[in-house]
């Protein structure tokens, strides 16, 4: 697609349960950003990953929260035993390889945990 | 600790008047320098960037930011604002020393009035 694509777009779960959030990024952005931001605060980087290096997880709340990138492309981000306090919108941004290139966001993943 | 600072949470001003927003970065180096926008129901959308050279910037929709490495700011500016600029805006830097992590400030929400 044109834009980063991110699924579902809407997502209500009980306390306790895993969830798991699709990140579609810009076709040849070798860079995945995953930010969460909650009600009245900013965005809070969570896990950035950029070609084949090691992922950046210094964001990460918890050992609850994780994220893989398969093939350099598409990216899931799991959280287990979901907590009322994630409850939040996550979103995912590409970008280029290239430093300081613009980031491209999606839409954001609203997560409700009831 | 290393931060990228937006000190205005909210900020209203009158259709027409001027605008001013301000970010300080508090990292060693100069890093590269984000504005963003997020209009109610948006994604989140560049306005302008700043990586060298000429220290002000200019962006979409009228904007413009000023660099300023003395006082490590990179404030936002609108001569004349439009209803349509009612949102959220966030200051970001990429952290080179980082791995080009993005990094957000806390974002702050501009209201138009009539």
């Amino acid at each position: 697609g044109a834009g980063v694509s991110q699924s579902p777009s809407n997502k209500v779960t009980e306390k306790g349960k895993d969830v798991e959030l699709r990140c579609d990024p810009i076709s040849g952005h070798t860079a995945l950003y995953w930010y969460r931001q909650s009600l009245g605060q900013g965005l809070e980087f969570l896990i950035y990953f950029q070609g084949n290096s090691a992922p950046d997880k210094s964001g990460l709340p918890s050992d609850r929260f994780s994220a893989e990138r398969t093939g350099g492309s598409v990216s899931t981000l799991t959280i287990q035993r979901t907590q009322q306090e994630d409850s939040a919108v996550y979103l995912c941004a590409s970008s280029t390889s290239n430093r300081g290139t613009e980031a491209f966001f999606g839409q954001g993943t609203r997560l409700t945990v009831v | 600790a290393q931060s990228v600072t937006q000190p205005d949470i909210h900020i209203t001003v009158s259709e027409g008047a001027s605008l001013e927003l301000r970010c300080n970065y508090s990292y060693g180096a100069t890093p590269y320098l984000f504005w963003y926008v997020q209009s109610p129901g948006q994604g989140l959308q560049l306005l302008l960037k700043y990586f060298s050279g000429d220290t002000l910037v200019q962006g979409i929709k009228g904007f413009e930011a000023e660099f300023k490495r003395s006082q490590s700011s990179f404030n936002l500016r609108k001569p004349s604002v439009h209803w349509s600029d009612a949102a959220e805006y966030f200051c970001a830097v990429v952290l080179m020393e980082y791995g080009n992590k993005l990094v957000f400030g806390a974002g702050t929400i501009l209201r138009v009035k009539s």
